[in-house]
């Protein structure tokens, strides 16, 4: 059974950093992309960053681009987003999502989903 | 950035009856369209992509249709737990993946 289990979330001021967390089990996380998708209160959802199975390729939102930065541990099974000089408009869920498959069409078939972590920044 | 629209924001449908939702894309995304159903509290599920696979364990009264730039998720014969939001997402041309603004479909 495939699990996505986040962590890391929380209360934070604005500027501040915070690092999430996926924990994956179930699957070979090396054969999938996988990537991180957000949802500020009561909205929808927004796709924040994705990463090839290797690790070797990134892609961001551009409102993230030089703040936030995605990562992956295969050997543990893990994803990371690092967040710094975090803002109000960052506020929301964040999920970790695991793809179809690698990139490029695959990788943006969302499949499995974790419940999510909650950032929020405020002062 | 291809921008997804979705229609109607809100729909009103009795339990037993056929819900029929759309999607617009701003430019043509093939058939690279999923469809996700979110019940409150908890994380989106995939339920369609291909714009008319059905993911593993989605019923069959859940179908999706279209190409280009239309496209629809069908649900007949409602049942109780088929009241959500419902979100279709493009993945033809990314990043960014594009998600629309959601349906919820609520009991009449």
């Amino acid at each position: 059974e495939v699990q996505l289990v986040e962590s890391g979330g929380g209360l934070v001021q604005p500027g501040g950093s915070l690092r999430l967390s996926c924990a994956a089990s179930g699957f070979n996380s090396f054969k999938y992309a996988m990537g991180w998708v957000r949802q500020a209160p009561g909205k929808g959802l927004q796709w924040v960053s994705s990463i090839s199975a290797s690790g070797l390729s990134t892609y961001y939102i551009d409102s993230v681009k030089g703040r936030f930065t995605i990562s992956r541990d295969n050997s543990k099974s893990t994803l990371f987003l690092q967040m710094n000089s975090l803002r109000a408009d960052d506020t929301a869920i964040y999920y970790c999502a695991r793809a179809a498959g690698d990139m490029i069409t695959l990788g943006g078939i969302l499949t499995f989903w974790g419940q999510g972590t909650l950032v929020t920044v405020s002062s | 950035e291809i921008v997804m629209t979705q229609s109607p924001a809100t729909v009103s449908v009795s339990p037993g009856e056929r819900a029929t939702l759309s999607c617009r894309a701003s430019q043509s995304v093939r058939t690279d369209l999923a469809w996700y159903q979110q019940k409150p509290g908890q994380a989106p599920t995939l339920l369609i992509y291909g714009a008319s696979t059905r993911a593993t364990g989605v019923p069959a009264r859940f179908s999706g249709s279209g190409s280009g730039t239309e496209f629809t998720l069908t649900i007949s014969t409602l049942q109780s737990e088929d009241f959500a939001v419902y979100y279709c997402q493009q993945y033809s041309n990314w990043p960014p993946i594009t998600f629309g603004q959601g349906t919820r479909l609520e009991i009449k």
